[in-house]
């Protein structure tokens, strides 16, 4: 039972470009999703993430959109640089959960120079 | 400040063969987590340590035991490694604000059981 789905495992985007990573979740209970970016050989870095209270969370070139009606969240890189090439995994808690973190199975991200 | 450190990076076991796989933080964080990525999989949690001295089952505990030796350190056990535990071993710590889910990670134990 996959409750964070992340359904494109690649996507490659012209480097300049927008890069769009989405996420979809089936636990009504998450409250709070986080996207991680993930190097070869390194282990995740947190990035970005957004409470449920909020639509919309900014950080530079990236930005995290949420609609909670849809069960889906997306990750917005602009504009993509080739150093933005890993994979990103995004992740869900809520806080009747014991504070755990619910993976999705990430997406590779390529950038074309 | 190191963050999280996991020993050792490698390891090559043979079916049946034990070892601990160690996890050390230097954030002063309460809880600790260690997780699996598998290929296709995404991370999986093994086990998670909400404070000294606890420890509970996470979502794939099954071959493992687990230790939180003091605030700073949680090591995994595997007592008989199955090739089903050839893996990359994620150890990560959470702040302790209340409002912050944010995990922090260690780079990894690549895992081979042969």
């Amino acid at each position: 039972d996959q409750q964070v789905k992340q359904n494109s495992p690649s996507l490659s985007v012209q480097e300049g470009r927008i890069s769009i990573l989405n996420c979809d979740y089936t636990n009504s209970m998450f409250d709070y999703f986080l996207w991680y970016k993930k190097y070869p050989a390194e282990g995740p870095t947190f990035l970005i993430s957004i409470s449920s209270i909020k639509d919309k969370n900014e950080d530079g070139r990236f930005t995290v959109f949420l609609n909670k009606s849809a069960k889906h969240l997306s990750l917005h890189i602009v504009p993509s640089q080739p150093g933005d090439s890993a994979v990103y995994f995004c992740a869900a808690s809520s806080r009747f959960g014991n504070e755990k973190l619910t993976f999705g199975t990430g997406t590779r991200l390529t950038i074309i120079p | 400040n190191a963050g999280v450190t996991q020993t050792p990076k490698f390891q090559v076991l043979k079916t049946g063969q034990s070892m601990t796989l160690q996890c050390a933080q230097d954030m002063n964080h309460n809880s600790m987590y260690w997780y699996r990525q598998d290929p296709g999989m995404g991370l999986r949690l093994i086990y998670y340590s909400a404070s000294e001295g606890t420890t509970d089952k996470g979502e794939v505990p099954n071959g493992y035991n687990v230790s939180r030796l003091n605030k700073r350190e949680f090591s995994l056990r595997l007592e008989s490694a199955a090739p089903s535990q050839t893996s990359v071993y994620f150890c990560a710590s959470r702040t302790d604000w209340l409002y912050s889910y944010e995990q922090y990670f260690g780079p990894g134990t690549r895992l081979t059981v042969t």
